[in-house]
């Protein structure tokens, strides 16, 4: 098992661009989570998403959307990238999300929005 | 409102013990994470705690205390490697997602 992986693994956008961040499990897992990591703080969610065609708004969801098409893929898409949306960002998966269930993270997307 | 507070940093040396403390304030509690968090890398889960007491898991425990909204995480035996952050989270199903409330996380420095 890759378990959970992400593309790319750096970016530099300019201020306007637009963006997909990949983000694939191969677990078999109905739960999938976009975090954002700034230096010093801790981790926020962006949007998570409990199966195949039905996602929701964590706690920082504005200037960001996801889809969820199949069980196994989980992107994250900026539209107009702002240099505010400079972080680290995690994507992570988890079978359930009660109990002992853990999350599952992926390697991370570092972008920088200049 | 949901908070959770760690040390920004802690330092200790080779084989040395060292306790992280965590408290927490969330509406709904539903079990608290330990996550491992090397310097440019993915968080990776250590333990996790939902009913009072001690988890011990080779060199690494965790203590829960439901009541006084407190947990801590216990490394024995420490090695250069465990030189890390340290992420305490809680599991709050009054949140979007039942969703892991993360704290600012505990860098740990361990030196020879």
């Amino acid at each position: 098992n890759a378990g959970v992986t992400q593309t790319p693994k750096f970016r530099i956008l300019k201020i306007g661009q637009s963006m997909t961040l990949q983000c694939a499990q191969d677990m078999n897992h109905n739960y999938m989570y976009w975090y954002r990591q700034d230096p010093g703080m801790g981790l926020k969610l962006i949007y998570y998403s409990v199966g195949a065609g039905i996602t929701d708004k964590g706690e920082v969801p504005n200037g960001y959307n996801v889809s969820r098409s199949t069980t196994e893929d989980f992107p994250l898409r900026l539209e107009l990238a702002a240099p505010s949306q400079t972080s680290v960002y995690f994507c992570a998966s988890s079978y359930e999300a009660d109990s002992y269930n853990e999350q599952f993270f992926g390697p991370g997307t570092r972008l920088t929005v200049l | 409102g949901q908070n959770i507070d760690q040390p920004t940093e802690m330092t200790a040396t080779e084989g040395a013990i060292v306790q992280i403390n965590c408290t927490y304030q969330t509406s709904g509690f539903n079990g608290l994470f330990w996550y491992q968090q090397h310097a440019g890398e993915a968080p990776t889960f250590l333990s996790y705690n939902v009913l009072d007491g001690l988890e011990e898991k080779g060199r690494f425990s965790s203590f829960l205390s439901r009541s006084k909204g407190y947990s801590y995480l216990l490394l024995k035996e420490l090695q250069m490697k465990d030189s890390a952050s340290y992420l305490c989270a809680v599991r709050d199903f009054s949140q979007a997602g039942t969703a892991l409330i993360f704290g600012k996380g505990t860098t740990l420095s361990v030196s020879s």
